[in-house]
Parts: structure tokens; C-alpha cells; sequence
């Protein structure tokens, strides 16, 4: 199975700073078939970025993805209050598909 | 619009089956895709597997011995059946559509004796 492995752990900073977390798989995504998933406490995970670049509906444009192959990036341009979060990646393209183990962007 | 609502039991002993539904609701159901995914506490989260309408289904290995994933398409609902548990299947538990758009609220399921 493909394994994804996110960095950092933990980001902390500032609203209006910008984040950029890392997701890195051990063998190459299958069509970069790589989405990005927002997740707060108590709710089900929201999803960000698809296919690797692809904004779902109605996500801002604040969130951009970016990679292929191995290596894929998620970056919040200018976080906003309600962006502070666990995020995680997954890839599906392959099964079975496989979570990153999360971010954590926190308030500094 | 698209709503995906799941129930089932959140308290199980050991040993016994985890059943969870989920019904669709707003979403034409030809063509549909479900999966489950679990996510323990204080853990990330890990998927179970998916079917679609006609009920072909795909899981993790991790947990095909112990999986099964059903369709009901005249109540357009998918279920999930996990048997045998123990402690470490105690986590929240997600449906979602093939595109992971639509998500179930998620549901408790905690295994203590």
C-alpha cells in the first residue's frame, strides 16, 4: 500500500500568514489522483483539493494545491480564523487508498 | 440537496458486530458510489472500503476478514458490518460519496466490555 507521510506535525502561525504543509507518498500516485481534506473536532472531514490541483466546490481560493508523482503540497495563502485545523492527504488512486497521518495548523 | 445520514449501535462488547447504515438522500442513487472510514481517537483516519450500487465492493486488507459492505437500493442505503471487534475498533465511523464531497455526521462506536 502507498504510505503518505505529512510535515509537519504541527504548524503554528499567525492569521493572515501563509501555511505549507507537505505530503509525501511512498511510491507514485496513480494519475495524481491526491486530495486534501480539512478536519475540526466533532464534524466529518471537508473536502479541499482534488486530483492534486482541484478546488472543490465552493472552497476558497485561499486553498491551493500543488504536486504529482510523490510529492504534494497544500497552501493556505493568508490563513483565516476558522482555517486553524488538523489537514490531511490522501491518496486514492491506488487501493487501498491511504490517509497521511494529518497537520495540525494551531494558532501561534 | 445531497444529505447522507448513518445511525447504528455506538456501544459494543467484545466480540461482537459493528452495523452501521447510511441513507442517501437528494442524490440520484445509479451510479453511486459509498465508502466507510474510521478514524479511532486520537488517531488519523483509515479507510474501511467502499461499494457501489451494484454492489461491488473493494476493502482494505487490513480488515477484509472481518468486513462487509452491503447495498439496499430501494432504500438507497449502504451498510457496514464489522465483526468480531474489539477496543481497537473503537472510533468514529464516516460514510461518504465515491467523491468524498458528502459526508455521514459520523458515528461513535465504542467496544468496552
Amino acid at each position: 500500500e502507498i504510505v503518505l507521510t505529512q510535515s509537519p506535525g504541527t504548524l503554528s502561525l499567525s492569521p493572515g500568514e501563509r501555511a505549507t504543509l507537505s505530503c509525501r507518498a511512498s511510491q507514485s500516485v496513480s494519475s495524481n489522483y491526491l486530495a486534501w481534506y480539512q478536519h475540526k473536532p466533532g464534524q466529518a472531514p471537508r473536502l479541499l483539493i482534488y486530483g492534486a490541483s482541484n478546488r472543490a466546490t465552493g472552497i476558497p481560493d485561499r486553498f491551493s494545491g500543488s504536486g504529482s508523482g510523490t510529492d504534494f503540497t497544500l497552501t493556505i495563502s493568508r490563513l483565516e480564523p476558522e482555517d486553524f485545523a488538523v489537514y490531511y492527504c490522501q491518496q486514492y488512486g491506488s487501493s487501498p487508498q491511504t490517509f497521511g497521518q494529518g497537520t495540525k495548523v494551531e494558532i501561534k | 440537496q445531497v444529505q447522507l445520514q448513518q445511525w447504528g449501535a455506538g456501544l459494543l462488547k467484545p466480540s461482537e458486530t459493528l452495523s452501521l447504515t447510511c441513507a442517501v438522500y437528494g442524490e440520484s442513487f445509479s451510479n453511486y458510489f459509498c465508502s466507510w472510514i474510521r478514524q479511532p481517537p486520537g488517531k488519523g483516519l483509515e479507510w474501511i472500503g467502499e461499494i457501489n450500487h451494484s454492489g461491488s465492493t473493494n476493502y482494505n486488507p487490513s480488515l477484509k476478514s472481518r468486513v462487509t459492505l452491503s447495498v439496499d437500493t430501494s432504500k438507497n442505503q449502504f451498510s457496514l458490518k464489522l465483526s468480531s471487534v474489539t477496543a481497537a475498533d473503537t472510533a468514529v465511523y464516516y460514510c461518504a460519496d465515491g467523491d468524498y464531497v458528502y459526508w455521514g455526521q459520523g458515528t461513535l462506536v465504542t467496544v468496552s466490555s
